[in-house]
């Protein structure tokens, strides 16, 4: 059965203090792992689309990787305006059916 | 500008009502996705359709019921049969050759019964 977790499920980090988070998949034939940004009362919005391990994608303090059993979401210098909820998704093959975890719920203090 | 737009943002219920959660999108997605996201538990899948007038059950249909009579539109209806309605429910779309370029979500509905 696929299956997305995510941990920790809370983090709470000072400005500045980098950090990643986890996202552990089991899905038959991965078409693509999906990581997006939540914030409270709203839709989750896109962030990055990795397809193959050894694949690295970047976009601001925000770098995500990906192994054949993982991926993870490095948080560099972060600054409070990246509190929200991060989710991990992925689509296997043969289905139209995303997967996700529960998500990490990250909390940046100033 | 492309998108998906839900309305209303926010509903209330009474017990034993039908409600109907609007969901639009001029994305051009064949694909569209109906999620509902409770505290702790993720998004769960309701149900989702991969082309007009067909559709599929998700992982927890029961007491939901949708259509998908224009390629633009999925509506979501909560029936009375649904024990615990009180959730935030999410839209989404995608391409439905392109599934693996990911899906894009509305805002959300946020259903309360009162």
């Amino acid at each position: 059965e696929d299956q997305v977790t995510q941990s920790p499920e809370a983090l709470r980090l000072q400005e500045g203090e980098s950090s990643s988070l986890n996202c552990s998949y089991t899905v038959s034939g991965l078409r693509g792992l999906f990581w997006y940004r939540q914030d409270p009362g709203k839709g989750p919005e896109f962030l990055f689309t990795l397809y193959s391990a050894g694949e690295e994608k970047e976009k601001e303090r925000l770098k995500a990787t990906l192994t054949k059993k993982e991926s993870f979401l490095h948080i560099t210098a972060p600054k409070p305006e990246d509190s929200a909820t991060y989710l991990c998704a992925v689509i296997g093959s043969g289905t139209y059916k995303y997967i996700f975890g529960t998500g990490t719920r990250l909390k940046v203090l100033a | 500008d492309g998108g998906i737009t839900q309305s209303p943002k926010y509903l209330f219920r009474k017990e034993g009502q039908n409600v109907t959660l609007s969901c639009e999108q001029n994305l051009n997605h064949d694909a569209m996705y109906w999620y509902r996201q409770d505290p702790g538990q993720g998004l769960r899948l309701i149900y989702y359709s991969q082309i007009v007038n067909d559709f599929q059950k998700g992982d927890i249909a029961e007491g939901y019921s949708v259509s998908r009579e224009k390629k633009e539109s999925f509506p979501l209806t909560v029936t009375s049969a649904q024990k615990n309605p009180t959730a935030f429910y999410l839209c989404a779309s995608s391409p439905r050759q392109g599934a693996e370029l990911g899906a894009f979500f509305g805002q959300g509905t946020r259903l309360t019964v009162v």
